[in-house]
């Protein structure tokens, strides 16, 4: 069945450090691919999202470009904050009808 | 605003006794579906909904239920609750399906003892 598989955490980085998160997946068709984040106790935020191979999604500074022949979707950001300390989910949607598959999360603390 | 609703936020409950968490969308979306979230097991489906009177499992339906008499409602209930059911919940939902960004509740952490 479709799997997404992100780097283990927990990730510390100083402010202003570069950020990459690794995400790779397994589908049989041909999936959308996302990033949520979720800020302490609060719910999953989408922060981005690519729907075919080589789209590159991007919002408040964070990238990741669908990449067919690697099967991933890392996540990057050139200049991270203390405000981005956060959990981020890699997901995968092979069809409308078929479950959300996320990954299993990355926690990223930014320290000031 | 547009929000998706969870109630209760938390809850303490024993083995046995049937719950049930609400979830309400005010954004007129098709699809809904509910989440739990455990440590080291990042998010699993339980139930989705396409549409009013369409539901179908998820990943680890086993143990719940849910209804979509409404297109605004979808509750998720526990008919009878044991201690590995302990979680945290999310409900979602979007526009028409999961190829779809989801909006999600602000979670009902669940402590079944």
């Amino acid at each position: 069945g479709d799997s997404v598989t992100q780097m283990e955490g927990p990730v510390t980085l100083s402010e202003e450090a570069f950020l990459t998160i690794n995400c790779t997946y397994t589908a049989t068709g041909y999936p959308s691919l996302f990033w949520y984040v979720q800020y302490p106790g609060e719910g999953l935020q989408l922060l981005l999202k690519a729907t075919k191979a080589d789209d590159k999604g991007s919002n408040k500074g964070f990238e990741a470009t669908y990449r067919k022949e690697t099967t991933s979707f890392h996540l990057e950001k050139g200049s991270v904050q203390v405000s981005d300390s956060a959990v981020y989910f890699c997901a995968l949607s092979d069809q409308g009808n078929t479950p959300l598959v996320f990954g299993k999360g990355t926690r990223l603390s930014v320290i000031a | 605003e547009a929000q998706v609703t969870q109630n209760p936020r938390y809850l303490i409950t024993v083995t046995g006794k049937k719950l049930t968490v609400t979830c309400s969308q005010n954004m007129n979306h098709e699809y809904m579906s509910w989440y739990r979230q455990d440590p080291g097991l990042g998010l699993r489906q339980i139930y989705y909904s396409m549409n009013v009177e369409v539901t179908d499992k998820g990943d680890v339906p086993e143990g719940y239920k849910v209804s979509r008499k409404e297109k605004r409602n979808f509750p998720l209930i526990l008919e009878s609750p044991s201690p590995n059911q302990t979680s945290l919940y999310f409900c979602a939902s979007s526009y028409k399906d999961s190829n779809q960004p989801q909006h999600f509740g602000d979670g009902t952490r669940l402590s079944i003892l």
